[in-house]
């Protein structure tokens, strides 16, 4: 069966601190990929897909950025925090086989940027 | 992308059925309807999905109207640990597949 892991399940960090957060996928082969956030009392917001392994797309502009290492690792990284930073970080995944399947969320990353 | 639209919330007495509804007048032909809830605290959670006709599966029915342009999400029912806030999303082929969250459906279920 397929699964998905995410850590750190917490983290706080200072202003200006690096960052890098873990996406893995078991089970699959050549998923496609995702990152949102959800900032604190909002809704799920994409971050970055990825449909391959070095294929990486932005939805949205900011200080973040992501890497696809091996077909199942997805890590979001930035070089120096901010304070709008701080939210809920998910990973997820669907097959690569078309549209007709369900995505699968890993527990989360709650990042504090202090 | 399609939008669509959900009421901000409603309430239900457990052990009773629950309907929830969506709109979406703009689906295109390709667009498939996905329904996720997320509980406080927790990544979203897939309930159910389709395209065209009503789908059923353990933890949820999924009707869809003719047209296409609404959709129900029928809980049959409703306990406790329903309570949470339920997506309705058009899955289309924009930004690699990726899912467009909106606001949701926040779900009180009261004994």
């Amino acid at each position: 069966s397929q699964t998905i892991h995410q850590w750190p399940a917490t983290l706080v960090q200072p202003v200006g601190s690096p960052l890098s957060l873990e996406c893995t996928v078991e089970g699959t082969s050549n998923p496609n990929l995702y990152w949102y956030r959800q900032a604190a009392g909002r809704g799920l917001q994409l971050l970055f897909y990825s449909v391959g392994i070095g294929q990486i797309s932005s939805e949205v502009p900011q200080n973040l950025s992501a890497s696809r290492p091996q077909d199942r690792q997805f890590i979001l990284s930035s070089k120096k925090l901010l304070l709008s930073d701080s939210g809920f970080y998910l990973c997820a995944w669907t097959p690569d086989r078309g549209t007709n399947y369900g995505y699968t969320f890993g527990s989360g990353t709650r990042l504090t940027v202090v | 992308d399609a939008k669509t639209t959900q009421p901000n919330s409603m309430e239900s007495n457990e052990e009773e059925p629950v309907h929830l509804p969506c709109n979406h007048s703009t689906i295109s032909g390709t667009d498939y309807i996905h329904w996720y809830r997320q509980l406080p605290s927790q990544g979203p959670e897939y309930v159910i999905h389709g395209l065209t006709s009503n789908v059923n599966n353990r933890m949820a029915s999924l009707a869809i109207a003719e047209d296409r342009k609404s959709s129900t999400l029928i809980l049959h029912r409703a306990t406790l640990r329903d309570a949470a806030v339920y997506y309705c999303i058009l899955r289309g082929s924009n930004s690699g597949y990726a899912l467009n969250f909106g606001k949701g459906t926040s779900l009180l279920v009261t004994p």
